[in-house]
């Protein structure tokens, strides 16, 4: 069963730009959720996406977007790029069957994209 | 505001022995708790979860333990091993809604021979 992907791994911008990371999810799960991980700020929430849907939003300010498709496969949109937002991107899939503590709502993280801003 | 908390943003142990990692955390809604491993260029694994129903849970040699007076939770690995040097991060979500996880800051074990 393939894991999650997301592209591109690595990619270099520059103030000002804007940028789209790609996400898809393992098959069969439908909740695709993005965070943010910067050295000393740990893993911060972004979004979550189930059903083409937003279900849930982070402390994040408008120049981050999201989206999904119907094969669940997300992308995020961050515009107008700030040296601060040089990060790792993961993006995490999950079967989202609430109210299980069998481990089914497990986030499934990708490898994450790597983004520096000059 | 940091919700969830690692204290301690390194832990060195020597192998075989216990590695003990701590997690505190300040809202009281959380009732569901993960513990994830990540490996450098990987993105973060799970390890074990834990609801608050429970103040233990074990999958081999990973234990969680849950003070919800305390609003604590750590994780032991016994014995420790080199291929556990990894940054461990702490999770927390209210289980109506584990989709959205609040992170600790984690923190990096190192076990050496």
């Amino acid at each position: 069963k393939a894991g999650v992907t997301q592209t591109p791994r690595y990619l270099i911008k520059t103030r000002g730009q804007q940028v789209t990371l790609s996400c898809s999810p393992i098959s069969g799960h439908r909740s695709v959720s993005w965070y943010q991980q910067t050295p000393g700020q740990g893993l911060q929430f972004l979004f979550e996406y189930f059903s083409e849907t937003q279900r849930n939003k982070g402390n994040f300010p408008g120049r981050f977007s999201g989206r999904q498709f119907s094969n669940s496969r997300s992308e995020m949109n961050v515009s107008t790029l700030e040296l601060g937002d040089s990060a790792l991107y993961l993006c995490a899939s999950s079967l989202d069957e609430t109210g299980s503590d069998s481990g089914a709502n497990v986030l499934t993280f990708g490898a994450g994209s790597r983004l520096t801003v000059l | 505001d940091q919700q969830v908390k690692q204290n301690s943003p390194s832990l060195s142990v020597q192998e075989g022995r216990i590695s003990i990692l701590n997690c505190d955390y300040t809202n009281s809604m959380f009732d569901y708790f993960l513990w994830y491993k990540k490996y450098p260029a990987e993105g973060p694994t799970f390890l074990i979860s834990i609801s608050s129903i429970k103040d233990k849970n074990e999958d081999g040699r990973f234990t969680v333990f849950l003070n919800k007076s305390a609003k604590h939770l750590s994780l032991h690995i016994v014995p420790s091993q080199p291929g556990d040097s990894a940054v461990y991060f702490c999770a927390a979500s209210a289980l109506s809604n584990t989709d959205k996880l609040i992170f600790g800051t984690g923190t990096r074990l190192q076990v050496f021979p």
